[in-house]
């Protein structure tokens, strides 16, 4: 099964980005997404990019502070998210091919936000 | 606001029948798929597509869809089942995804 393998825990003040990366143990040819969960929160999908197009689509509420990548020669998709604020304090997930055939999910990466 | 809806919690005795729905306009297009969540752990997919059940998942696991709601159905209710189920799909447009805010399932 592929592996998922995510960046590590990270805490940043307010105002600040951070940026996870999901390093995958074949060639990217799904769709990879991105989900975050808050303490007590439930999940919340944040955005996706077609390996192919390298075009990403974002989630309305995130559309003016996330960006979605990836690197072809080293097989990672990279999430980067800016404006941070403590409401942001959450567990990141990569996942490919989210909800379909080749569903499969990285551990999680814990953010935190504080001053 | 979540475009698609769960009932925020319930509950089963253990080795009896739940069902957990979830509505939403763009399933009638749009199949669901259905997460397991327990605390400290990464979603598990238990079905998608038209009823389509992973490698690996108890067949107690059944889904199905009906107009504008899906549901996941557990038969035979076991403990290690008792966690949060939520379900996901694309919204209206098509070009995002979107999940429910999740059922707690508990098994008594």
């Amino acid at each position: 099964q592929v592996q998922l393998l995510q960046s590590g825990a990270e805490v940043k003040k307010p105002g600040a980005s951070v940026k996870v990366s999901c390093k995958t143990s074949e060639h990217i040819k799904f769709y990879m997404h991105w989900v975050r969960q808050a303490p007590g929160q439930g999940l919340e999908w944040m955005g996706n990019i077609n390996p192919t197009s390298g075009s990403a689509t974002y989630a309305h509420i995130f559309q003016d502070r996330v960006t979605v990548t990836t690197d072809s020669s080293s097989n990672t998709v990279f999430m980067e998210l800016r404006g941070l604020r403590s409401e942001d304090t959450a567990v990141y997930y990569c996942a490919r091919d989210l909800g379909a055939t080749r569903d499969n999910w990285g551990p999680g990466t814990l953010v935190i936000v504080s001053s | 606001s979540s475009e698609l809806t769960q009932d925020p919690a319930v509950s089963v005795a253990l080795g009896q029948t739940v069902r957990v729905t979830c509505q939403g306009d763009s399933l009638r297009v749009y199949y669901a798929s259905w997460f397991q969540k327990k605390p400290g752990q990464a979603p598990v997919l238990v079905m998608y597509g038209k009823n389509v059940r992973p490698s690996g998942i108890p067949d107690r696991f059944s889904g199905s869809t009906s107009g504008t709601t899906s549901s996941l159905t557990i038969t035979g209710a076991q403990a290690e089942d008792e966690a949060d189920y939520y379900c996901n799909s694309r919204d209206s447009s098509g070009d995002r995804w979107v999940f429910g805010a999740g059922t707690k399932v508990t098994v008594l």
